[in-house]
């Protein structure tokens, strides 16, 4: 049973370019919440997906958009990047029936120079 | 709005010493879920274990301990007998219903020497 997956694992872009990170849940999962983790930091929620929609977003900018596909895997697109969207960018898969119990994947490390 | 707090930066401990990790949290919510997650080098954020917010029974799960209380907002992690390989970033987080999201906090550096 394939867990969460992510890819890229490392990726270097260049300030005012765009990027996308792509995501698959947990096999039986159909919800999918990305957080990003600065340096030193603990996770902060950017959005959730359910049902193709978003669901739940956090204090995030519009330069953050994301999108989740009929199979419930998930693209988080970050345009016009600037050097603080350098982070560890983990995606977490859970069910519908229980939004509590997020599996996390093993994440995607994006350097901004 | 929903807080974590981490008072502890970096512990350093040598094996086989116990050590506990502080989490105290904020919220107005009646119903939540708190957590500890660890984090290795690697990245991959891995469940050690959830407590709703009605179920205040500490447990004990081989070398791990967790204190839950209500009247302190707190949910402390013990490690009993370190070891090496517990060296890792551990996160204590609070889920509430209405918002299906975690709050994080900043995280504690655990250091286990040999």
């Amino acid at each position: 049973d394939a867990g969460v997956t992510q890819s890229p694992t490392h990726l270097i872009k260049t300030r005012g370019q765009q990027v996308t990170l792509r995501c698959s849940p947990k096999s039986g999962h159909d919800t999918v919440s990305w957080y990003q983790q600065a340096l030193g930091q603990g996770p902060q929620f950017i959005f959730q997906y359910y049902e193709e929609e978003e669901r739940q977003r956090g204090n995030f900018p519009d330069r953050f958009s994301g999108h989740q596909f009929p199979n419930y895997s998930s693209e988080l697109n970050v345009n016009a990047l600037l050097l603080g969207d350098s982070a560890l960018y983990l995606c977490a898969s859970s069910s519908g029936a229980v939004f509590y119990e997020q599996y996390f994947g093993p994440g995607t490390r994006l350097t901004v120079t | 709005a929903q807080k974590v707090t981490q008072a502890q930066t970096e512990i350093s401990v040598v094996e086989k010493e116990d050590v506990t990790l502080d989490c105290v949290y904020e919220t107005r919510d009646t119903t939540y879920y708190l957590f500890w997650y660890k984090q290795p080098p690697s990245g991959e954020l891995v469940f050690l274990i959830r407590r709703n917010s009605f179920d205040e029974q500490n447990e004990i799960s081989g070398r791990y301990s967790w204190n839950f209380q209500k009247s302190t907002s707190s949910f402390n992690f013990t490690i009993t007998a370190s070891q090496v390989v517990d060296s890792a970033v551990y996160f204590c987080a609070l889920y509430l219903s209405g918002y299906s999201t975690l709050t994080f906090g900043k995280g504690t550096m655990l250091l286990v020497s040999p």
